[in-house]
């Protein structure tokens, strides 16, 4: 069954520097969104991704974050200069549909980030 | 506000019960509503879509109930393998998700 692949699995990086978390989602899906959970707090939304621009973003997500489709397989978050919490794990999901029973979002397996 | 409340838990049940757990929304333009099942450091895995009419996959059955923005999730006969959180999530825009906090469900032998 096709799913969702994250790299690194855990990220560990002092604060101030970049990091990349990639993502590799199903093959024939269209949607791509990425997460992110604080340890013991809920699920929360960052941004989703469409046709090769952002179609939504979270209030999380300022100018520290980016995402980019570098090629037909990858998608990435970046994170520019890291703080402290944003530790976190961060989920990827991808969908081949906006929603309907196509929209079903599949997620990663997730890469945590650790920010000393 | 954007938010999806959810019974705190924990609820800890001895195998071959029945558990229920509720959930409201606050966006009633919301369209989707799901619930997502996450083992301890893990991804969250769909359990199952929640259709207006209410479902039924094997074991468990959802509801949804419009007019009061409230979703449930009864589990019948509970196994050892059903230990794990319970999130209740729901679409906003598009098909951005946002998450309940979950509910923890410890089945005891």
């Amino acid at each position: 069954e096709p799913e969702v692949t994250q790299t690194p699995s855990h990220q560990v990086t002092q604060m101030g520097q970049e990091v990349i978390l990639r993502c590799v989602p199903i093959s024939n899906h269209l949607y791509f969104y990425w997460y992110r959970q604080i340890l013991g707090q809920k699920v929360e939304f960052l941004v989703s991704f469409y046709n090769n621009e952002i179609s939504e973003k979270s209030e999380i997500f300022d100018d520290q974050f980016s995402v980019e489709r570098p090629d037909g397989s990858n998608f990435t978050l970046k994170i520019r200069s890291t703080k402290l919490e944003d530790s976190a794990m961060y989920f990827c999901a991808s969908a081949s549909s906006a929603g309907g029973p196509r929209g079903t979002q599949y997620f990663g397996p997730g890469t945590r980030l650790t920010v000393l | 506000r954007k938010e999806v409340e959810q019974d705190p838990g924990p609820f800890n049940v001895p195998e071959g019960a029945t558990v229920a757990f509720n959930c409201t929304y606050s966006n009633s333009a919301s369209q989707s509503f799901f619930w997502y099942r996450q083992d301890c450091r893990k991804e969250p895995k769909l359990l199952m879509s929640v259709y207006s009419s209410g479902n039924e996959d094997g074991r468990f059955t959802a509801q949804l109930n419009r007019a009061s923005q409230y979703i449930s999730l009864l589990i019948r006969d509970s196994k050892l393998s059903d230990s794990a959180t319970y999130l209740c999530v729901v679409n906003w825009r598009a098909n951005n998700l946002f998450f309940g906090t979950g509910t923890r469900l410890t089945v005891i032998p």
